[in-house]
């Protein structure tokens, strides 16, 4: 069965860099999740998009922006990366929340970051 | 808004025993789905148990199973036979189910290290 599919899987970028991180939501998934997960640390929730309008936002900073394209896949871009954007960066995408019968995110196996 | 709290940062566990991983949340919706994940150390998250709120029963898949405790906003997971390939990172996680406006996005407590003692 097709998965989430993010890439790239890696990413190396200096300081004041810009980065872009793109999401493939599992086929007929209409809503995608962006995480960020610092090393030892909780994923924290960025932003979300359903039928491509942002349907809410977390902790997402200013220097961040995202959208979701009319096939779906969402794209995170980091602008004037910092040290501590360092971090995994996961995609979760699933049906609308109000046509759920798990209730389940499928993520991606998220790209990774590294700030120097 | 809707908190986790994993209160455990490690625990151990020796091969084939039996461990369990505590997990309290508040909200104050009805209907929401709870969720235990695994990260291992490919920090891959893995879907390891979901329970639905109204669901009066604990779910269960293999090894593993629930005490889910609604009134008390208690959802432990239990691993039984613990094996060396479980050693991870746990997380609990709540998911609205969408009935008070909330758009579904999952919300995670602090982990729990599991190793698992050959």
């Amino acid at each position: 069965a097709a998965g989430v599919i993010q890439s790239p899987r890696h990413l190396i970028k200096e300081k004041r860099e810009t980065a872009t991180l793109k999401c493939y939501p599992i086929p007929r998934h209409d809503t995608v999740y962006w995480y960020q997960q610092g090393p030892g640390q909780d994923p924290q929730f960025l932003i979300s998009f359903y039928e491509k309008m942002q349907s809410d936002k977390g902790s997402i900073p200013d220097r961040f922006s995202a959208q979701q394209f009319s096939d779906y896949h969402s794209e995170l871009n980091m602008s004037s990366l910092e040290l501590g954007d360092s971090a995994l960066y996961f995609c979760a995408s699933s049906l609308e929340y109000r046509r759920l019968n798990t209730g389940e995110l499928f993520f991606g196996e998220g790209s990774r970051l590294t700030v120097l | 808004a809707q908190t986790v709290t994993q209160s455990q940062p490690e625990m151990s566990v020796q091969e084939a025993e039996t461990v369990t991983l505590s997990c309290t949340y508040d909200t104050s919706e009805s209907d929401y789905y709870l969720f235990w994940y695994k990260q291992p150390p490919s920090r891959q998250m893995i879907l390891v148990i979901r329970q639905e709120a109204y669901k009066q029963q604990n779910a269960t898949e293999n090894r593993f199973s629930v005490n889910f405790q609604k009134a008390a906003k208690s959802f432990s997971l239990k691993i039984s036979d613990s094996q060396l390939g479980d050693a991870a990172m746990y997380f609990c996680a709540y998911r609205s189910a969408g009935l008070s406006g909330n758009t579904g996005k999952l919300i995670f407590g602090q982990g729990t290290t599991l190793q698992v003692k050959p």
